[in-house]
Formats: C-alpha cells, sequence, structure tokens
C-alpha cells in the first residue's frame, strides 16, 4: 500500500525560503501534488508533478523529484506571512483504471516568524 | 471555474438525527469524492464515484450512505452517527483518466460535522 511521509512542522523567518520534503512509498504513481490548507478551510491545490519530471517552477514554488529515493520537495522562495498553513504532500493509489482516491502525507506546519 | 461547493458549512446534530451533505461542481468532472478529516490529520479517502456509479468504498460504516444523483452532485446521507464521527467531510471531483494531470482532485471548502 501507499505510505507518504513528512516532517510535522517547519519554521522560517519571513522573507526566508521554505523547504518542505515529502518521501513516499508507491513507485507506480504518475503524479504527486502538493495542497494547502489554511486554519478551518479546506484544500487548496498547489501544484503537482509527473513522474517523468525531475523539477517544475511556477512563480514562488520550485517542486523536486528525485524517483530514485521517491523523495519530494516543495521550496517556497521568499516566504510571506500568507504563506502560513499545512501543506500536504499527496499521491495518487493509481490503480490504472481513473479516479483514485489520493493518499496523503500527516502535514507540515509553516510556521512564519516575523 | 475550479469551484466545488459545500452545503451546510457547519452542522450540528444529536445522534438519532438523520442529515445529508451536498457538493456540487460545474466544471464537467465525471470523478467525485468524500473524504473524512479528523482534527489535526490528513484527509482520508471514504467514497469515489466514477461517471455517477460508486466505484471505492474504503469499508465505511453503513451509517455513511453516499448518493450521486447526476454528474455535478454528490450527497452523503448521514444515519445514527456517534460522537467520534466529528469532523470535517471534504468533497473533491476530478475528471476520469488513467494517470493523466485530469485526474487533479479539486477540493470544496468543507462540511464541520459536530455529533452530539
Amino acid at each position: 500500500g501507499e505510505d507518504v511521509e513528512q516532517s510535522l512542522f517547519l519554521s522560517v523567518r519571513e522573507g526566508d525560503s521554505s523547504v518542505i520534503n515529502c518521501t513516499y512509498t508507491d513507485s507506480s504513481s504518475t503524479y504527486l501534488y502538493w495542497y494547502k490548507q489554511e486554519p478551518g478551510a479546506g484544500l487548496q491545490l498547489l501544484t503537482y508533478i509527473f513522474s517523468n519530471m525531475d523539477m517544475k517552477q511556477d512563480q514562488r514554488l520550485t517542486v523536486l523529484l528525485n524517483k530514485k529515493d521517491k523523495h519530494l520537495s516543495l521550496r517556497i522562495a521568499d516566504t510571506q506571512t500568507g504563506d502560513s498553513a499545512i501543506y500536504f504532500c499527496a499521491e495518487s493509489a493509481n490503480s490504472g483504471g481513473g479516479a483514485d482516491g489520493l493518499t496523503f502525507g500527516k502535514g507540515t506546519h509553516l510556521i512564519i516568524q516575523p | 471555474d475550479t469551484e466545488v461547493t459545500q452545503t451546510p458549512k457547519h452542522l450540528v446534530m444529536g445522534m438519532t438525527n438523520k442529515k445529508s451533505l451536498k457538493c456540487e461542481q460545474h466544471m464537467g468532472h465525471r470523478a467525485m469524492y468524500w473524504y473524512k478529516q479528523k482534527a489535526k490529520k490528513p484527509p482520508e479517502l471514504m467514497f469515489v464515484y466514477s461517471y455517477e456509479k460508486l466505484s471505492i468504498n474504503e469499508s465505511v460504516p453503513s451509517r455513511f450512505s453516499p448518493e450521486c444523483p447526476n454528474s455535478s452532485l454528490l450527497n452523503l446521507h448521514l444515519h445514527a452517527l456517534q460522537p467520534e464521527d466529528s469532523a470535517l467531510y471534504l468533497c473533491a471531483s476530478s475528471q476520469v483518466l488513467a494517470g493523466g494531470p485530469g485526474e487533479t482532485q479539486y477540493f470544496g471548502p468543507g462540511t464541520r460535522l459536530l455529533v452530539l
């Protein structure tokens, strides 16, 4: 089965870069996702990466994928107070038939210091 | 438009009540999902509907009964719930493709349920 691991907390200074790490176990995953959840809210899709890519950049967000080590990271440049949230890494169960559920990591709580 | 709407936002119910949660999307997605999220935990998959048919049931107790009346709507009927069922219930939708980016799931804001 799938298992996704993340560290629970990350504290950074405002203006610095944040790097949130994730490891996963399902080598058949074709897409990996990052979601953001603010307090009391639903999940906001931030970005995704295809498993044959090793990097994807989207404005302040950079995703790095090391498929050999099954390691995924999300870098947020110039971290702002509005980035304070829980960040979930997720992989699709990928049964091959489409419409699979997502398996989420436990989430990393990003704390911004002024 | 990548919006998934859910009603109600908050719900308080007793253990003998019957209530329903509603979810709607107008993105033309043919897959819809229910997840349950307990406090300080990640979402956990409950049900998946694909082309209005139940395709995945993650061994959810029968006091939760999903329904997909059409391609835009998804309901979750609740009956005889327990206090431990209190959680945030999240709906999501996606296209139905085999391993493609179209499977990206878009989530609603959730219904926060409290069972007394």
